[in-house]
């Protein structure tokens, strides 16, 4: 399995700011995600990692960027933020059977 | 591109009792994976089962089990004694193989187990 942990847990900001939400897995996995679901609907693949040094951007535009420069770390940062992001972002690792290890997600509103 | 249907909403069932939850998927692959997840109302989204496509034996954990039919592109999940805690999102996800495909998930089915 893998720990993955995000955070912030929850956050509040005003339109126009620069934030980064963080994502960490601690098994070492090459396959990392981020998905973008508004409570209780379907996800939509942002972007994705295969390992360090490489990202893809998924279906959804989201006007965010990510980096993978470590295998264990896969921030997703939004250069300034609008109210339409205003959503519950989540960090996902590959496992070695290619299932899924979701991170708890950050809930994300921008005012 | 594959694409993942789930065609109902909304269902629910009492407890104890056994419910179905449909999903479709298409694809031109021959190898894949197809996974269940489960959402709980907060909380976090946790693999239900897994089905590798190059299998005829459907999979089965403890009360949740698979009808894999891969000529019709279905794959149906099955949980029976209904707790409870089985009140969530389901969503039902493809992966196609080999290693550089990304996941393609359903728009999920909210099951709701009545006391």
């Amino acid at each position: 399995e893998a720990d993955i942990y995000q955070t912030p847990r929850y956050l509040v900001i005003g339109t126009g700011k620069k934030i980064t939400l963080e994502c960490s897995q601690t098994m070492g996995h090459d396959k990392m995600y981020w998905y973008q679901q508004d409570p209780g609907m379907e996800l939509h693949l942002i972007h994705y990692s295969y390992g360090v040094n490489s990202t893809e951007k998924g279906d959804l535009s989201s006007e965010s960027t990510v980096s993978r420069i470590r295998t264990e770390h896969f921030p997703l940062t939004l250069e300034s933020a609008r109210p339409s992001h205003t959503s519950q972002y989540l960090c996902v690792a590959g496992g070695l059977y290619n299932e899924q290890f979701f991170g708890p997600g950050t809930r994300l509103t921008v005012l | 591109a594959q694409t993942v249907t789930q065609s109902q909403p909304e269902m629910s069932v009492q407890e104890a009792e056994t419910v179905t939850l449909s999903c479709t998927y298409d694809t031109s692959e021959s190898n894949y994976y197809l996974f269940w997840y489960k959402q709980p109302p907060s909380r976090q989204m946790i693999l239900v089962i897994r089905q590798e496509a190059y299998k005829q034996q459907n999979a089965t954990e403890n009360r949740f089990s698979v009808n894999f039919q891969k000529a019709a592109k279905s794959f149906s999940l099955k949980i029976s004694d209904s707790q409870l805690g089985d009140t969530a999102m389901y969503f039902c996800a493809f992966m196609s193989l080999p290693y550089g495909q990304n996941f393609v998930f359903g728009p999920g089915t909210r099951l709701s187990v009545l006391p």
